[in-house]
């Protein structure tokens, strides 16, 4: 059974970029099975897709996120990457990676916190 | 403002049905699958029906999803204290070329 397991600072600067990393156990990130998401939800709000890759390297990005968002996959760490530039309060939120075979999130990750404050 | 519109708050007393609903457009619902997701606080999401009305393994029948037109929803059957979460409904929107959540819905158990 797949897992997956989030990664990232923690405390992030207004307008720095924030990195996050999912690290996927259980199966390769190779088998061209899975879509690879990133999804977050801001504290009391709902949960807001921000974009997915595919193992070809293809994405899709939410439009409202798309200019500051950046998704990547390490096959030789078995990792995908979220990297999203110019980060404000708003952007403070859990983050969870996600994988599914089409437009469902079948599998999860326990989710970051990630907080931008100075 | 969510694409997917879905009730704030519903609720019921244990063993009785109740129904969430997920309202969208063409663009969404009415023309791709709709996914419904159990969140509890603290814990990641769960996938709970899949393809409009189909569940993953594991998820006790008392779930059910069904799709019509630009709308859906899931019902509770027999309803749990452990059902107490928040639901949320998300789809593929051809429009905006992405995944949309509803707003998500509170479920309490009186």
């Amino acid at each position: 059974q797949v897992q997956l397991q989030e990664s990232g600072p923690g405390l992030v600067k207004p307008s720095q970029t924030l990195s996050l990393t999912c690290t996927v156990s259980g199966g390769s990130i190779s088998s061209g099975i899975y879509y690879w998401s990133w999804i977050r939800q801001p504290a009391g709000k709902g949960l807001e897709w921000i974009g997915r890759i595919y193992i070809s390297g293809s994405t899709n990005y939410n439009p409202s996120l798309k200019s500051r968002v950046t998704m990547s996959v390490d096959t030789s760490k078995n990792q995908f990457s979220l990297k999203l530039s110019s980060v404000t309060a708003a952007d403070t939120a859990v983050y969870y990676c996600a994988i599914g075979k089409g437009d469902e999130f079948d599998i999860w990750g326990q989710g970051t916190m990630l907080t931008v404050s100075s | 403002q969510s694409v997917l519109t879905q009730p704030p708050s519903a609720s019921g007393t244990p063993g009785q049905r109740v129904t969430i609903s997920c309202s969208g457009s063409s663009s969404n619902i009415g023309s791709n699958y709709i996914y419904w997701y159990q969140h509890l606080p603290g814990t990641a999401p769960k996938l709970l029906i899949y393809r409009n009305n189909q569940r993953p393994s594991g998820v006790p029948d008392r779930f059910s999803g069904s799709k019509s037109g630009t709308s859906a929803s899931l019902a509770i059957s027999g309803l749990r204290s452990e059902d107490e979460a928040d639901y949320y409904c998300a789809t593929w929107d051809d429009t905006l070329s992405g995944v949309v959540f509803g707003g998500g819905t509170k479920l309490t158990v009186l």
